[in-house]
């Protein structure tokens, strides 16, 4: 059983610029979730992907934006990165029906943005 | 809006020592809780769950009880090891919501 893997592991972007993380989820997962987690603090929702659809979004802008593609696959996309970006993103999967709350994490993509 | 709220870090303790890592919630709802546990170089594991009033949830010797009347899920182990040092996480997730809300995490850390 394949886990949940994420690309990069690390990355640093310079304010202005664009990012994209990738998560690919665990075997039999059809639902995934991105967490930002600030230094020091716990996971905060980003927003969740089920059917290749939004199903659910966190207080993040809209310059935070996602996909989930038919394989389960998914992407996180960040634009215009400000300071505050600077945090580990986590991707979770999960099974739609099982109980809500267990995920499986990834290790992260840690971005820093100077 | 719902919240949880962690003991602060970080802890230190002694091997075989007791351990008691205090979380409380807010919540519309009943929720589900959860604890999970962030090993250095890994990404967060589930620990364990409770999903109503009065369960237990327990893994590896840890332990936590869904209080309903002190809104609390407190994480106990009764005697630590080394390879328990990492951050714990207690989470909570209301019935058919898309997402968890975490508290901000304790970092333990054992001494042998």
């Amino acid at each position: 059983e394949t886990g949940v893997t994420q690309s990069p592991t690390h990355l640093i972007k310079t304010r202005g610029q664009q990012v994209t993380l990738r998560c690919s989820s665990q075997s039999g997962h059809n639902t995934v979730s991105w967490y930002q987690q600030a230094l020091g603090q716990g996971p905060q929702f980003i927003f969740q992907y089920y059917r290749e659809e939004e199903n659910g979004r966190g207080n993040f802008p809209p310059r935070f934006s996602g996909l989930q593609f038919p394989n389960y696959s998914s992407e996180l996309n960040v634009n215009a990165l400000e300071l505050d970006d600077s945090a580990l993103y986590l991707c979770a999967s999960s099974l739609a029906g099982t109980t809500t709350g267990e995920l499986f994490f990834g290790e992260g993509s840690r971005l820093t943005v100077l | 809006g719902d919240s949880v709220t962690q003991m602060e870090g970080p802890v230190t303790l002694s091997e075989e020592a007791f351990l008691t890592i205090n979380c409380t919630y807010t919540a519309t709802g009943y929720p589900s809780l959860f604890w999970y546990v962030q090993y250095p170089g890994e990404g967060l594991q589930l620990l364990l769950k409770a999903t109503k009033a009065d369960d237990k949830g327990s893994n590896k010797g840890f332990e936590a009880t869904y209080r309903k009347e002190t809104t609390s899920f407190h994480l106990e182990k009764g005697s630590v090891q080394v390879s328990d040092s990492a951050v714990y996480f207690c989470a909570l997730a209301l019935k058919g919501a898309q997402k968890l809300v975490f508290g901000q995490g304790t970092r333990l850390t054992i001494n042998p």
